[in-house]
């Protein structure tokens, strides 16, 4: 079955790195995405990887995708108080004409003065 | 802003009641998929649509059903209302079905 696990909080000192993991079941994903939702808000689409990529850079956010170990991360440089918000994991899959975002149950990112 | 719409952001009402959830996707845009958050069970896809037609199910009870219409806007039609049905729906569009999903702000559904 599909399933994508990420812990449920973190907490980092403002101006250290954020590093937030994920695991996924579906070896068949195509692309891993990262979304933000801060509160009261939607889901912003923060980067998303294909899966036959290791690494994607993008600005202050790098996500480094292990296909063997299926493990997803996405790293905060120089976390700010507006990074606080929380963070989804999730995988698409494509079978035939229907596709499909499965999420995570989201960590909570909490920056610490 | 996504470019996503939806209406009405918050809605109240009583168990065995009736709501309709408005979407309307990004310019262009032929894909609408409906979620719902809730605090138990996390983001969980409902069911997608693509051009008017249904495309993929997922977790959807079957007193919810959904449309997308001629003009690509798409209803999200929740009847006989339970108190569990409290929760955060979101509408996401994409191209054609495509990979990246930008999602509307939500409406927030409490059922009293």
């Amino acid at each position: 079955g599909e399933d994508v696990e990420q812990s449920l909080f973190l907490s980092v000192r403002e101006g250290d790195s954020s590093v937030i993991n994920c695991t996924y079941t579906d070896s068949s994903s195509t692309y891993l995405y990262w979304y933000k939702q801060e509160p009261g808000a939607g889901l912003q689409l923060l980067t998303y990887i294909f899966s036959n990529m290791d690494m994607k850079q993008d600005q202050r956010l790098t996500v480094l995708l292990n296909k063997k170990d299926k493990h997803l991360s996405l790293r905060i440089a120089d976390t700010q108080t507006g990074d606080s918000a929380i963070y989804f994991c999730a995988e698409y899959t494509k079978m035939n004409r229907d596709d499909k975002i499965i999420f995570g149950k989201g960590t909570r990112l909490h920056i610490l003065p | 802003d996504s470019g996503v719409t939806q209406t009405p952001k918050h809605l109240i009402t009583a168990t065995g009641q009736r709501v309709t959830l408005r979407c309307s996707p990004r310019s262009g845009d032929l894909s609408v998929y409906w979620y719902q958050q809730s605090l138990d069970q996390g983001l969980q896809f409902l069911i997608q649509y693509y051009n008017g037609e249904e495309r993929a199910k997922g977790n959807i009870l079957e007193r919810f059903s959904a449309q997308q219409f001629p003009d690509l806007h798409s209803e999200l039609n929740l009847s006989s209302l339970e108190l569990g049905d409290s929760a955060l729906y979101f509408c996401a569009s994409s191209v054609e079905g495509g990979p990246e999903q930008y999602f509307g702000p939500g409406t927030r559904l409490t059922v009293t």
